[in-house]
């Protein structure tokens, strides 16, 4: 798989700063990502997919970029919340018949009050 | 509650001793998955069912591992003579039958072997 170990790249903002995080996938035919919030305990929750003939989508304070070229997503978070803080990965769907999910290293996104 | 519902969320189990999970998806998605997270790591792909069918299987699936759909709603994840390797946290998702749609997690089952 994509193990990084334990130590997840850590991104830490004070409350109401907008957030970044950014992500890379791997495979250039992979044609929709997904970007889920995961907090301690819980399953992913769903935050805001993309389909690859666009390279923006904006939902409620979030906004996800992707860049085919570079085969670059990032999640952009306005007006972070103290509610924000979980971990955030990115999962791109390669198509198929099962459409499984292949998820990247995540993100753990830290709101300081 | 009409989102993915797993039980037992925490099961701690003896080496060696057989363990069942349950999953029921939301009524309407035909789509079913099973993945495997361990701790600072992204869900790892199990395997896969289409109604009561599974189609994909991932190498990470050993013997020891059965799953089941048999009526096509709820799933059951089988883990035979578990091993302290085995512990992680196991989640289920759901999707309706329409390519490139989200997926819905459960909120997993922890299963710890000591």
């Amino acid at each position: 798989g994509e193990s990084v170990g334990l130590h997840l790249p850590t991104l830490s903002v004070q409350e109401g700063d907008n957030s970044i995080i950014n992500c890379a996938y791997s495979n250039s035919a992979s044609d929709y990502f997904i970007w889920y919030k995961q907090e301690s305990g819980k399953g992913p929750q769903f935050i805001i997919d993309i389909r690859s003939n666009m390279d923006k989508r904006q939902g409620q304070r979030v906004t996800v970029l992707l860049n085919k070229t570079v085969k670059h997503l990032s999640l952009q978070i306005a007006a972070t919340q103290p509610g924000d803080s979980a971990v955030y990965f990115c999962a791109e769907n390669r198509g198929g018949a099962t459409n499984k999910l292949i998820f990247g290293t995540g993100t753990l996104l830290a709101v300081q009050p | 509650d009409t989102g993915v519902s797993q039980d037992p969320r925490h099961k701690i189990t003896k080496r060696g001793q057989n363990v069942t999970f349950r999953c029921d998806p939301i009524s309407e998605h035909n789509r079913l998955y099973w993945y495997r997270q361990t701790l600072g790591q992204g869900p790892e792909f199990l395997t896969y069912f289409q109604n009561e069918a599974q189609l994909e299987k991932s190498r990470l699936l050993s013997d020891r591992f059965s799953a089941e759909r048999p009526k096509g709603s709820f799933s059951t994840l089988e883990i035979q003579r578990t091993e302290q390797g085995d512990s992680a946290m196991y989640l289920c998702a759901s999707s309706s039958g329409t390519e490139n749609t989200e997926a819905f997690f459960g909120q997993g089952t922890r299963l710890t072997v000591v």
